[in-house]
C-alpha cells in the first residue's frame, strides 16, 4: 500500500510569513496526527483527527497554527505568521484506528529566518 | 501533559555489541507503548506495540520488553550492525489515547 505523502519536503520563510504543509495518510486510516519536532526533543503532537473531527488540539498553538482535514482524508497545516522557533521538522502521521500503530510520512523540515 | 523518559540521549557502540535502552512512563491510565526506528533521512519506523504487563516482542536482533506496573521498557539489540544506527523513540498512550513520545535514544554503530 501507498504510504503517507507529505509536501513540501523542505520550506523557508522569512518571520511573519505564512506556511501550508499538505499531507495524505494512508487509504482507510480514519486517525490522522501532525506532529512538531524540534532538535533534540521528540515529536510533539500538534492535532489529532479522528476521520474529520479532532480529537486532541490541547498542545496546538491556536494563535498562529490553524489545521483541516477536509472529508476525511487529506489534511493540511497551516502557520500564519511563522515565528524563528516554529522552525522544525512537521512529521505527519496515520493510523488505522486510535490508539495503533502509527505510519509516518517523511516529513516537511520548515527553516524560519 | 504526561512525561517520558529515554534513556541514554545517545549511545555509541562498536559493531557486534549488544546495547539496550530504557523507557520509562507514568503507568497510570496506561494503554499502549509503542517503539519506533527513525533512520536519518527516512520517516519513522512502527518497531512494536506492546500493551500488556511482561509483554515481550521480538523481530530479528531486536526485543524489546514491558513493564507496566512500574512504567518501564527496555529495548534490547543483539550484535549491533551500523545499519542499526538511527534514534529509537518510544510512545505511551494513555486512557484517552493521547500519544507522548520520548526525546528518542540516537544509536551510532562503528564498523
Amino acid at each position: 500500500e501507498a504510504g503517507v505523502a507529505q509536501s513540501p519536503r523542505y520550506k523557508i520563510i522569512e518571520k511573519r510569513q505564512s506556511v501550508a504543509f499538505w499531507c495524505n495518510p494512508i487509504s482507510g486510516h480514519a486517525t490522522l496526527y501532525w506532529y512538531q519536532q524540534i532538535l533534540g526533543q521528540g515529536p510533539k503532537l500538534l492535532i489529532q483527527f479522528q476521520n474529520n473531527g479532532v480529537v486532541d488540539d490541547s498542545q496546538l498553538p491556536k494563535d498562529r497554527f490553524s489545521a483541516e482535514r477536509l472529508k476525511g482524508v487529506d489534511s493540511t497545516l497551516k502557520i500564519q505568521p511563522a515565528k524563528l522557533e516554529d522552525s522544525a521538522v512537521y512529521l505527519c502521521a496515520s493510523s488505522r484506528e486510535t490508539p495503533a500503530e502509527q505510519y509516518f510520512g517523511p516529513g516537511t523540515r520548515l527553516t524560519v529566518t | 501533559i504526561l512525561n517520558v523518559e529515554q534513556s541514554p540521549q545517545s549511545l555509541h557502540v562498536q559493531e557486534g555489541d549488544s546495547t539496550n535502552f530504557t523507557c520509562s512512563f507514568p503507568s497510570s491510565n496506561f494503554y499502549a507503548l509503542h517503539w519506533y526506528r527513525w533512520e536519518t533521512a527516512k520517516s519513522p519506523e512502527a518497531l512494536f506495540v506492546m500493551t500488556l504487563n511482561g509483554d515481550e516482542k521480538k523481530k530479528g536482533r531486536i526485543s524489546a520488553t514491558l513493564n507496566t506496573k512500574e512504567g518501564y521498557s527496555y529495548l534490547y539489540i543483539k550484535g549491533s550492525q551500523p545499519e542499526d544506527s538511527a534514534t529509537y523513540l518510544c510512545a505511551s498512550n494513555t486512557g484517552g489515547f493521547k500519544t507522548i513520545f520520548g526525546a528518542g535514544t540516537r544509536l551510532f554503530v562503528k564498523a
